[in-house]
């Protein structure tokens, strides 16, 4: 089955700390994976797009890595500000025809 | 913003009201989105119109009827709906049918409230 799971569902961190958000997924045959952030009440944003062949793509303070061997990637937040308040949703892009497959995403708070 | 617009942005209605999402693009885009949005639940992807024809429809139930009249827009028409249609509705747009390059570009969303 199809699917993309990540964890946790939920994070409290304090402003200025670093996280990683897990993505794992069952999609094949695989296109590539999508990150969004969504802030409240908003639509989902997208940060970063990577396909098979990338390992890492960086966009500002968030970066990304994708393993496609064992279906992995991570999001990694660095120093975090109260901005990144948001929900993260993964994305795997599936077959030629590109058909979506999201996640159910993170909601990332930051305190002060 | 991201180039996509969503009216009304909140719409409360009753289950024997009659009532239309309005999505509109200002990228250049051939291929429009509908996804539903619920608690604690991944995106669900409702529709899909490129070049104004429906390519694809998620056994998605009739009282949601959809509307492309041209490229730049895409409505969604609801009817007789039951209270776990309450949900934040999404429009998204983006150059051409998904493949490994387009990326989607969302509106603000609906939040819709059924009572």
């Amino acid at each position: 089955k199809n699917q993309v799971e990540q964890s946790p569902q939920s994070l409290i961190i304090l402003e200025g700390k670093n996280c990683t958000l897990q993505c794992n997924y069952t999609v094949s045959p695989f296109s590539n994976l999508r990150w969004y952030k969504q802030d409240t009440g908003r639509g989902p944003v997208s940060l970063t797009i990577m396909t098979f062949s990338e390992n890492t793509k960086s966009n500002g303070r968030y970066t990304a890595t994708l393993d496609a061997d064992t279906k992995q990637s991570s999001l990694h937040i660095t120093a975090s500000q109260l901005s990144d308040s948001a929900s993260y949703i993964c994305v795997v892009s599936r077959g030629s025809q590109g058909n979506l497959i999201f996640g159910k995403g993170t909601k990332l708070s930051v305190k002060p | 913003e991201t180039g996509v617009t969503q009216t009304p942005r909140h719409l409360v209605m009753g289950m024997t009201n009659k009532k239309s999402l309005k999505c509109e693009q200002h990228l250049g885009h051939n291929a429009m989105y509908w996804y539903k949005q619920s608690a604690k639940k991944p995106l669900e992807l409702m529709f899909v119109y490129s070049l104004e024809e429906r390519v694809e429809n998620n056994s998605v139930p009739s009282r949601f009827s959809p509307e492309c009249p041209n490229s730049s827009h895409l409505f969604l028409h609801l009817h007789t709906l039951q209270p776990e249609d309450s949900a934040l509705y999404l429009c998204a747009s983006s150059q051409d049918l998904p493949n490994s390059y387009n990326e989607q570009f969302f509106g603000p969303g609906t939040r819709l409230t059924v009572l």
